[in-house]
């Protein structure tokens, strides 16, 4: 079963903020949501994680609601270079095994000019 | 500084024949993961390698893949006996594995093609 629940693709005009949902209504309470992005032949690149409290660093910013059941990742003003598929990851890590990162289909985000 | 680096960039062989995939991880990384992705797919997730500890092998899609990782670093993907639908980029990632700080790097990966 999926852990996250994402759309399967997204359009934002460029300079705007691209806001991408996610749905991961079945997180543990050790789980941490991450978000990752993989541009056209390249390998994943990590953006931010966070486990219960709004996240910002200088790529995005990340808002988990209160139950923690959904999250947004926003990239403030979107460019060309953003177009890319998004990862929404959650995962914990109980000390042992492959607490890895599994990855869905993510969200296609296409940066129109 | 260096990221992860993997070799060969491209690799295309025949059915049948055995194929070598290097994965090179950041230093002092503890943690070393082997992914698939096959054209327009998610990633799959192949094997993990946490220090010392045995490899977690449950994502090895047959016995004829294979890894390991000598001295805590480098790590090696066999596949024997390529199918075509071995064909994929077989993507490598390492990370620093700490409490909620599971930050993995990915080498550009390796574009494996089976003829």
């Amino acid at each position: 079963d999926a852990k996250t629940t994402q759309p399967t693709s997204m359009d934002c005009a460029e300079g705007r903020a691209a806001n991408l949902p996610c749905n991961h209504s079945t997180i543990s309470g050790n789980e941490y949501v991450y978000w990752y992005r993989q541009i056209h032949s390249q390998g994943p690149q990590y953006i931010i994680h966070g486990l219960k409290n709004n996240e910002t660093n200088e790529m995005a910013s990340l808002i988990i609601t209160e139950d923690r059941k959904s999250s947004t990742l926003i990239l403030p003003h979107a460019t060309l270079r953003d177009t890319a598929v998004y990862y929404c990851i959650v995962s914990g890590y109980s000390g042992g095994g492959a607490d890895g990162l599994t990855f869905g289909k993510g969200t296609h985000l296409i940066i129109q000019p | 500084g260096a990221g992860v680096s993997q070799s060969p960039s491209n690799k295309v062989t025949e059915k049948g024949k055995d194929v070598e995939l290097r994965c090179d991880p950041i230093s002092g990384h503890t943690a070393l993961y082997w992914y698939r992705q096959s054209l327009g797919q998610g990633l799959e997730f192949l094997i993990y390698f946490q220090g010392n500890s045995a490899p977690d092998k449950s994502g090895l899609p047959s016995d004829r893949f294979s890894a390991e990782r000598t001295g805590g670093s480098v790590s090696t993907l066999t596949i024997q006996r390529t199918q075509q639908e071995d064909s994929a980029v077989y993507l490598c990632a390492s990370s620093l594995k700490t409490w909620g700080n599971e930050k993995l790097f990915f080498g550009s990966g390796t574009q494996l093609s089976v003829l």
